[in-house]
């Protein structure tokens, strides 16, 4: 069955520092793959996407690469702000299987000042 | 991009009542609709599929009779709790895909999540 595993966190960083949150992934088909985030109290937000290999998904200085060869899909972001305090979430969407999402486990992401 | 509505967010009850989440499609039509339950420093744990007009599919491990879902129009969904005890007392999200504008259909859109609590 289709799977995602993502790195235990909390990831903890000073503000401007560099971020990477890994995330690898099984799937029977050719998968989307996304990211999430949610903040304290809320539901989730889509970050990015990707829908084939070697897309790259962006939004808010965030980025993520389909890595096909090494099924992956890490999230990155060059400076991180106490605004980007999180939890994030890989996912997999694969149309083998009705398009029903398969969730990491969630890296909680703390930016101190 | 869509949005999707839960209400309440917030409820807290006594043991052995029912409750009654709502999740709402505002600006699009959601011919599906899933429903989560995401435990502490957990993971999200899909419960259970929801398609207009028709049964819900629940994933193993679900009471249906615990977690009733119903789906009767193309912009609501319910999943009401009944008998709800404490270890029921959870984060409760849906998601809602639009199928019917020409959205992509790997494409989700999450409401807010309600947090249950029972004493």
């Amino acid at each position: 069955g289709n799977s995602v595993t993502q790195m235990e966190g909390p990831v903890t960083l000073s503000e401007e520092a560099f971020l990477t949150i890994n995330c690898t992934y099984t799937a029977t088909g050719y998968p989307s793959l996304f990211w999430y985030v949610q903040y304290p109290g809320e539901g989730l937000q889509l970050l990015l996407k990707a829908t084939k290999a070697d897309d790259k998904g962006s939004n808010k200085g965030f980025e993520a690469t389909y890595r096909k060869e090494t099924t992956s899909f890490h999230l990155e972001k060059g400076s991180v702000q106490v605004s980007d305090s999180a939890v994030y979430f890989c996912a997999l969407s694969d149309p083998g299987g009705s398009y029903i999402p398969t969730f990491g486990r969630g890296t909680s992401l703390i930016v101190h000042p | 991009g869509a949005v999707v509505s839960q209400h309440p967010s917030r409820v807290i009850c006594k043991s052995g009542t029912s409750v009654k989440i709502e999740c709402r499609s505002l600006d699009f039509q959601a011919t599906t609709m899933f429903w989560y339950r995401q435990f502490p420093k957990k993971s999200l744990m899909l419960m259970a599929t929801s398609n207009e007009g028709s049964k819900a599919t629940y994933e193993q491990g679900v009471e249906k009779d615990k977690f009733l879902i119903n789906h009767a129009s193309l912009t609501l969904s319910t999943l009401t709790v009944t008998s709800a005890h404490p270890e029921d007392s959870s984060f409760y999200i849906c998601s809602a895909r639009d199928l019917t504008t020409g959205g992509e259909e790997d494409e989700q859109f999450f409401g807010p999540g309600t947090r249950l609590t029972v004493l």
